[in-house]
């Protein structure tokens, strides 16, 4: 049973491509995340979007765009690809109630960008 | 900018042995939690430990947190080949109902050898 699903796990392109990143949350999670993980494992987050709105937007190039169809979903655009967007993109979730603070991963798509 | 930093940033010892990961972080936190990422996966969460708690432990993992000094210490006993993997923690929640997040160090390599 997948809680955190985010496709491709692998994803090769070049410089100047637009590619999409997906992700979908069956943990009826309220508030999704895309975080961006360097290649010093540096964990950054980049949105927080919460009942398909936006929360939090980090200072991120605005060649990255985020959508959520609905509170299950939010997929990641990225246009004009550079050497620089190379990393690995986590997708989470979480649910705002109660004191839920521990936040679920999927399991990353690895982005090479050539 | 980056709250915790785990270290070290890479440890090795042999199955058995005990393994002791540290998080230093900046400023108050309503809570501070472990992560786990195995080689090539996304981030699991082993333990939650609250500010006003100094102790807990969960099967083989012992947290210990120490909010004067502002650090907490991730201890795995009896450790494993299978504990192999990068120890993550991550401090918050900042902000404020939908908006809150957590802020990720960058990991500490865990390598058990068998």
């Amino acid at each position: 049973d997948t809680a955190v699903s985010q496709t491709p796990k692998y994803l090769v392109t070049q410089m100047g491509n637009d590619k999409s990143i997906k992700c979908e949350q069956n943990l009826g999670h309220d508030t999704m995340y895309w975080y961006k993980q360097d290649s010093k494992k540096f964990l950054k987050i980049m949105f927080s979007y919460n009942n398909k709105e936006l929360i939090i937007n980090e200072t991120v190039p605005n060649r990255f765009s985020p959508k959520s169809p609905d509170k299950a979903h939010l997929n990641l655009h990225i246009n004009s690809l550079e050497l620089g967007d190379s990393a690995v993109y986590f997708c989470a979730s979480r649910h705002t109630g109660g004191s839920g603070n521990t936040i679920y991963f999927g399991e990353g798509s690895w982005l090479t960008v050539v | 900018s980056q709250q915790g930093e785990e270290d070290p940033q890479a440890l090795s010892i042999q199955e058995g042995e005990n393994a002791t990961m540290n998080c230093s972080y900046k400023t108050s936190i309503n809570n501070l939690q472990w992560y786990r990422q195995n080689s090539g996966r996304g981030l699991v969460h082993l333990i939650l430990i609250r500010s006003n708690e100094r102790e807990k432990h969960s099967g083989r993992l012992r947290v210990t947190l120490d909010t004067s000094k502002k650090s907490s210490s991730l201890l795995i006993t009896a450790s494993r080949a299978a504990d192999t993997a990068s120890y993550f923690c991550a401090t918050g929640p900042w902000g404020s109902g939908s908006a809150r997040q957590l802020t990720f160090g960058s990991g500490t390599q865990l390598t058990v050898l068998p």
